[in-house]
């Protein structure tokens, strides 16, 4: 069983359209992690939810929304997307309260803007 | 500001020889810190973390690495490098919740 799995793994689309994407954990985890990883390899954390609640929210352009239905689900929802939003986006986990444990990694979904 | 550095972008080696990639960060309180890989094409794995005690940690795959509090630093070593373990590396330091900018390792057989 996958521990933290997020779908699709590829995404091709056009500029200006919307796109999701779905991560589940299986771990039992407190917190949910969204990170972006650009064209260099550079991981940035975007979104953070603990419980459902969002813990950390950094600097990202507000067509970027997550939603945590319930602990083990954090999606994240893309509006009018832009090239520049090409990249993988990883979802992560893990135990406890936020910015403490080891992150548990899903496979990356990367997300082509065309 | 506080920050995560990982000073060595791309390091070449040969196997069997030795390695050693920088980590700092600028942080004056608690820390947590990581070591993950991330092989090419796949997601980041943990290979070794420190909390707390010994300094000096070991983890997966014969990697190890030691935390120095007073040079806020947390180098990762390998005695000897195969070329399956070219990969990306990164550091992550908490609670800044952020990581370092990686370093490409390239074992040449």
């Amino acid at each position: 069983d996958t521990a933290v799995s997020q779908t699709p793994k590829y995404l091709v689309t056009q500029m200006g359209n919307d796109k999701s994407i779905k991560c589940e954990q299986n771990l039992g985890h407190d917190t949910m992690y969204w990170y972006k990883q650009d064209s260099k390899k550079f991981l940035k954390i975007m979104f953070s939810y603990n419980n459902k609640e969002l813990i950390i929210n950094e600097t990202v352009p507000n067509r970027f929304s997550p939603k945590s239905p319930d602990k083990a689900h954090l999606n994240l929802h893309i509006n009018s997307l832009e090239l520049g939003d090409s990249a993988v986006y990883f979802c992560a986990s893990s135990q406890g309260t936020y910015n403490t444990g080891e992150l548990f990694f899903g496979e990356g979904s990367r997300l082509t803007v065309l | 500001a506080q920050s995560v550095s990982q000073h060595n972008h791309h390091v070449i080696l040969s196997e069997a020889a030795s390695l050693e990639l920088g980590c700092n960060y600028s942080y004056g309180g608690t820390v947590n810190l990581f070591w993950y890989v991330q092989y090419p094409g796949q997601h980041l794995q943990l290979l070794l973390k420190y909390f707390s005690g010994d300094p000096l940690v070991k983890g997966i795959k014969g990697f190890e690495a030691e935390f120095i509090k007073s040079k806020f630093s947390f180098n990762l070593r390998k005695p000897s490098v195969q070329w399956s373990d070219t990969a990306e590396y990164f550091c992550a330091v908490l609670p800044l919740m952020r990581f370092g900018a990686g370093t490409r390792l390239t074992v040449k057989p």
